[in-house]
């Protein structure tokens, strides 16, 4: 089946900058999508088909693509980002949508 | 705004069938996209279950399908998921959400969610 990778924790310092990769070998023919997701919360969009973002979400959050790889950069994290992220996309064949496993952000 | 809440039980016996109603307010199910559940266990990542149009078209996550059916009210504008023969595995957090796009269903994501609903599997 297919897969994304994710790394498991990713930590920062306030006003730094977040980077959360995310690959997968149909990376370079489907779009990925961002989720953030606080404790006990549903996920919420915040980056859709690589790089675009939904109203309401801060500036400081946008994504990339590079071959195989997808990034979600985060500049100048908030202690209010701390959260789990997750990337989203389908396999090659465009009709089984997967998760990645998910990265914690820590603001130190 | 769009909004969705699920409903049902949030205790199933192992080998019986879990049934959830997503019902969604703010928004026609009939006016288009896909309308999907996606199921995080307890401290676990989120998997996608499957999603349906209003048509009742259907896309299912391969690793789930032979024990999922997925169905559509657009009379009462509610979507509803059934799973079967259940195990303690399947113990999680079920959410519903819009599965949204345009052009083919591999660029769709889920721009809005319910809050979730824990359904455990026990005795």
């Amino acid at each position: 089946s297919y897969e994304l990778t994710q790394p498991p924790s990713v930590s920062v310092s306030p006003g730094q900058t977040a980077r959360i990769t995310c690959s997968g070998d149909a990376l370079p023919k489907q779009y990925a999508h961002w989720y953030q997701q606080k404790p006990g919360q549903a996920p919420v969009l915040v980056i859709y088909k690589h790089s675009e973002r939904p109203s309401g979400i801060p500036e400081r959050f946008s994504g990339s693509s590079s071959g195989t790889i997808v990034t979600l950069t985060i500049s100048g994290v908030q202690a209010e980002d701390e959260a789990d992220y997750y990337c989203q996309s389908a396999d090659s064949s465009g009709s089984y949508k997967v998760f990645g496993g998910g990265t914690k952000l820590t603001v130190l | 705004q769009v909004q969705l809440q699920e409903s049902g039980p949030g205790l199933v016996k192992p080998s019986e069938t879990l049934s959830l109603t997503c019902r969604v307010s703010g928004y026609s199910i009939s006016s288009g996209y896909y309308w999907g559940w996606i199921r995080q266990p307890p401290g676990k990542e989120l998997e996608w279950i499957g999603s349906i149009n209003h048509s009742g078209n259907t896309y299912y996550n391969p690793s789930l399908k032979s024990r999922v059916t997925m169905s559509v009210d657009t009379s009462t504008n509610q979507f509803s998921l059934k799973l079967s023969s259940v195990t303690a595995a399947d113990t999680a957090v079920y959410y519903c959400a819009r599965d949204f796009g345009s052009g083919s269903y591999n660029k769709y994501y889920f721009d809005y969610w319910g809050q979730g609903t824990l359904v455990t599997v026990s005795s």
